[in-house]
């Protein structure tokens, strides 16, 4: 089974403009989630979509914003990058179908985002 | 709000030496534990989990056991390997929200020969 894959792997912007991140999880996961990896802040949720809604969310601004498509496969996009917004972005899926249980994440190996 | 505190690191320990990171955390209800490893350049991958008190996750010699008297989470390994030098993640989720992983800072260990 493929794993969960992210594109691009890496990305480099600059100050103001918008950036569009994608995620494909593991055939059959309909849960997606995104985290943000930063030297300084660690790994911050950012939000959480299941059936092409988002489910929880993390304190980000709203310049930060995600959704997802009928396949499950997940996009975020910030807009006005700031230059504080350069981290590895990590996207993950689960098999869980409702919002209690365990089910592990399984991560991608994320897009480093570069804002100059 | 919930909370995960890891010990610093880096830890440098050579090979075939014992291995404690420490981990504890806050948090309401009963969550769920998880210690998760990140290698250079990888994102991160499930390493093992506990979801009650007193339960004990293994994986690749790797164990935690999950006391909630003393609210820790701590990651053992009897004898380590060259390849287990990476980033440990303590993390925990809450029983109603499962994809919503509060992590602790990350602990970077190192071991050499």
């Amino acid at each position: 089974k493929a794993g969960v894959t992210q594109t691009p792997r890496y990305l480099i912007k600059t100050r103001g403009q918008q950036v569009t991140l994608s995620c494909s999880p593991i055939s059959g996961h309909r849960s997606v989630s995104w985290y943000q990896q930063t030297p300084g802040q660690g790994l911050q949720f950012l939000f959480e979509y299941f059936s092409e809604t988002q489910r929880n969310k993390g304190n980000f601004p709203g310049r930060f914003s995600g959704r997802q498509f009928s396949n499950s496969r997940s996009e975020m996009n910030v807009s006005t990058l700031e230059l504080g917004d350069s981290a590895l972005y990590l996207c993950a899926s689960s098999p869980q179908t409702g919002s209690l249980g365990n089910s592990p994440l399984h991560f991608g190996n994320g897009t480093r985002l570069t804002v100059t | 709000g919930n909370s995960v505190t890891q010990m610093e690191g880096p830890v440098t320990l050579s090979e075939e030496a014992f291995l404690t990171i420490n981990c504890t955390y806050t948090a309401t209800g009963y969550p769920s534990l998880f210690w998760y490893v990140q290698y250079p350049g990888e994102g991160l991958q499930l390493l093992l989990k506990a979801t009650k008190a007193d339960d004990k996750g293994s994986n690749k010699g790797f164990e935690a056991t999950y006391r909630k008297e003393t609210t820790s989470f701590h990651l053992e390994k009897g004898s380590v390997q060259v390849s287990d030098s990476a980033v440990y993640f303590c993390a925990l989720s809450d029983r109603g929200t499962a994809s919503k992983l509060t992590f602790g800072t990350g602990t970077r260990l190192q071991v050499t020969l």
